[in-house]
């Protein structure tokens, strides 16, 4: 299956600053990808689509300043924790669709805020 | 809005075993719908991909059938393995770009 890679897994930072999670499709181009946060035993859940070239498109609920989404390239998709604080620490997970539908995922990014 | 099911929530058998995950979604009109498992502190991992026109999908030991009409999918593992023990999660496709994610079984291959 298509490749989706995710960096870091595991960062770790101090209250107040800003930490960037990147996710790379390795093998396709991904015009959608989707970011995820997921809580201990709960399943995922959506933040945001991101679209390349455009801006991304939030869920409701999910603040926009605090999460930013930037999708340069039809590879790679970020997301920016801006200013995080302890509440913010959680897994966070990306995916990409290919062209036929099926979604692949990335490893997963640990946040721990401190 | 869809809603996305998964019953049971936690099972634990014992190796060699049979088994049947349920996934249930309310909304009928869908893309498509996907298993995934995800190991403890990992992403997911696709496992099967059924399109809406089709009714099921094998892969090794694993198989998985979809009931557009009555809203159903299960997924079926053969001869349960130690490695197996995993969550697994349903996800369906609206007809837009939404996917829709259950709230996986806890699954446990006991040796």
């Amino acid at each position: 299956g298509a490749v989706v890679s995710q960096h870091p897994s595991w960062v770790i930072c101090k209250s107040g600053t800003s930490v960037k999670i990147e996710c790379r499709s390795l093998d396709f181009q991904a015009t959608t990808m989707f970011w995820y946060r997921q809580f201990p035993k709960q399943s995922l859940m959506l933040m945001a689509t991101s679209n390349e070239g455009s801006k991304a498109t939030y869920e409701q609920g999910v603040e926009k300043d605090k999460f930013l989404i930037n999708h340069a390239s039809l590879t790679l998709s970020t997301l920016t924790v801006t200013s995080a604080h302890p509440e913010d620490s959680s897994f966070y997970i990306c995916s990409a669709r290919v062209p036929y539908g099926e979604l692949f995922f990335g490893e997963g990014s640990r946040l721990t805020v401190l | 809005k869809q809603e996305v099911t998964q019953i049971p929530a936690a099972l634990s058998v014992p190796e060699g075993e049979n088994l049947v995950l349920n996934c249930s979604f309310t909304d009928s009109a869908i893309y498509n719908l996907q298993w995934f498992r995800q190991d403890p502190g990992k992403g997911l991992t696709s496992l099967l991909l059924i399109q809406s026109s089709q009714r099921e999908q094998t892969s090794g030991r694993l198989n998985a059938s979809l009931d557009k009409s009555s809203g159903r999918s299960t997924l079926y593992i053969a001869a349960s393995q130690p490695g197996d023990s995993a969550t697994y999660l349903c996800a369906v496709r609206g007809t837009g770009n939404q996917f829709y994610f259950g709230t996986g079984t806890s699954l446990t291959v006991i040796p």
